[in-house]
């Protein structure tokens, strides 16, 4: 089963601009991460936030996580053409040990 | 160099053989994953292993099966009771049995069944 559902689906902007992924899901989490998926290859760790915290930031990243609403927000500043990718939600449920559910992903093409 | 690796990159079968797919790491992890990929979806779990000797089903276990005799290594075999195998599979690890952890992914295997 797949518990986290990504909006939108696919995204097309302009290089410099900022880019807007959501992520809602259905149980009670832990932690929820996020990873980015080049086309053809395998997922790369990009951020994790506990269910505790509010927002994190990495470089040109920064994550929030709304547990009342069951959602987070993956926000990439200043995109560059090298962050077209697909971009994808993972949470890690409470109880579930080290298990992640995976959301559906978003496709961000970023254009020059 | 530290990673996780996968292997054949591709990989070509008739349908109703078996086949078995390749994940080996060297990042001393003691969980390993195997998902599989559809085109435009998420990943899907199939097994997972927190401990050499010991692996769970995930969501889609059903014509897949693994073992876990060493703790680098988590072969995946798609057995012809798969109906629909053809897809992306992907291996992670992760270093221990607590959550917070992250996964390190390989860099895949994409099966065809012809």
């Amino acid at each position: 089963s797949q518990q986290g559902e990504e909006d939108p689906q696919a995204l097309s902007i302009q290089e410099g601009e900022n880019a807007t992924m959501n992520c809602s899901y259905k149980t009670s989490i832990n932690n929820l991460q996020w990873y980015r998926q080049n086309s053809g290859r395998g997922l790369v760790h990009l951020i994790l936030i506990r269910s505790n915290e509010r927002e994190k930031h990495s470089g040109r990243l920064r994550v929030t996580l709304d547990t009342s609403k069951k959602s987070s927000s993956l926000l990439i500043t200043a995109s560059r053409a090298a962050d077209t990718a697909s971009y994808f939600c993972a949470t890690g449920e409470t109880g579930g040990g080290n298990k992640l559910t995976f959301g559906t992903g978003t496709q961000l093409k970023v254009e020059l | 160099d530290g990673g996780i690796t996968q292997s054949p990159k591709y990989l070509f079968r008739k349908e109703g053989q078996n086949v078995t797919l390749s994940c080996e790491q060297n990042l001393n992890h003691d969980a390993m994953y195997w998902y599989r990929q559809d085109p435009g979806q998420g990943l899907r779990l199939i097994y997972y292993s927190q401990i050499v000797n010991d692996f769970q089903k995930g969501d889609i276990a059903e014509g897949y099966s693994v073992s876990r005799e060493k703790k680098e290594s988590f072969p995946l075999t798609v057995t012809s009771a798969q109906k629909n195998p053809t897809a992306f599979y992907l291996c992670a690890s992760s270093p221990g049995l607590v959550p917070y952890n992250e996964q390190f992914f390989g860099p895949g295997t994409r099966l065809t069944v012809l």
